[in-house]
């Protein structure tokens, strides 16, 4: 399959401060890429869509001034997480989508786990 | 109505034993259907991807898929205690957006 990467794998950050988070694709294009946020036991949450060149969608309740998406490149998508409080803390999971000829096919990044103090 | 159901679960089977997940779903339109695998503390691993109606085997995975009763199953054969994950459904929606909706996914444990 498609291998993704995030960096960085965990960050503890102080309240207040912003922390950026990468995602790339390593052996392919990802013209979109998906943002997703868990929390413990429960399931992923899509925060927004990253498309390259082009602004990002956001979900419904999730603050597109707080969370900043770039989409740079057709590897790299960024989210950069501003003003971080405790309730932010949170497992970041990226996502690209890739098409194999005939479909797509969705492959998840490592995730970042966050912790805001 | 959910878009995606799976049964939480948790569901325990003795090591050996076929697991089976079910899940289904409400848009009709759906063509492109998943199963991810996601171990505690980790992300999700894509393991089977299902188009078109039948039977898709993959080693010790076998993927089911009826579009007429919009059903998706996951089968595992001779399950392992390195099986015990949560398994997430997944289903792209026939909307032009065709992005991924999540079941809530079902907790396996696989007991030695």
């Amino acid at each position: 399959g498609a291998v993704v990467s995030q960096h960085p794998s965990w960050v503890i950050c102080k309240s207040g401060t912003s922390v950026k988070i990468e995602c790339r694709s390593l052996d392919f294009q990802a013209t979109t890429m998906f943002w997703y946020r868990q929390f413990p036991k429960q399931s992923l949450m899509l925060m927004a869509t990253s498309n390259e060149g082009s602004k990002a969608t956001y979900e419904q309740g999730v603050e597109k001034d707080k969370f900043l998406i770039n989409h740079a490149s057709l590897t790299l998508s960024t989210l950069t997480v501003t003003s971080a409080h405790p309730e932010d803390s949170s497992f970041y999971i990226c996502s690209a989508k890739i098409f194999t000829g005939t479909d797509y096919e969705q492959y998840f990044g490592p995730g970042t786990r966050l912790t805001v103090t | 109505q959910k878009e995606v159901e799976q049964n939480s679960g948790p569901l325990s089977v003795p090591e050996g034993a076929i697991a089976s997940l079910n899940c289904t779903y409400s848009d009709r339109g759906s063509q492109s259907f998943f199963w991810y695998r996601q171990y505690s503390g980790k992300s999700p691993e894509l393991i089977m991807s299902i188009y078109s109606n039948g039977d898709k085997e993959d080693g010790r995975f076998t993927a089911q898929l009826n579009k007429a009763s919009q059903y998706v199953s996951l089968l595992i054969r001779d399950s392992q205690p390195s099986d015990s994950a949560t398994y997430l459904c997944a289903v792209i929606s026939s909307g032009s957006a065709r992005q991924l909706t999540f079941g809530s996914g079902t907790q396996l444990t696989v007991l030695p």
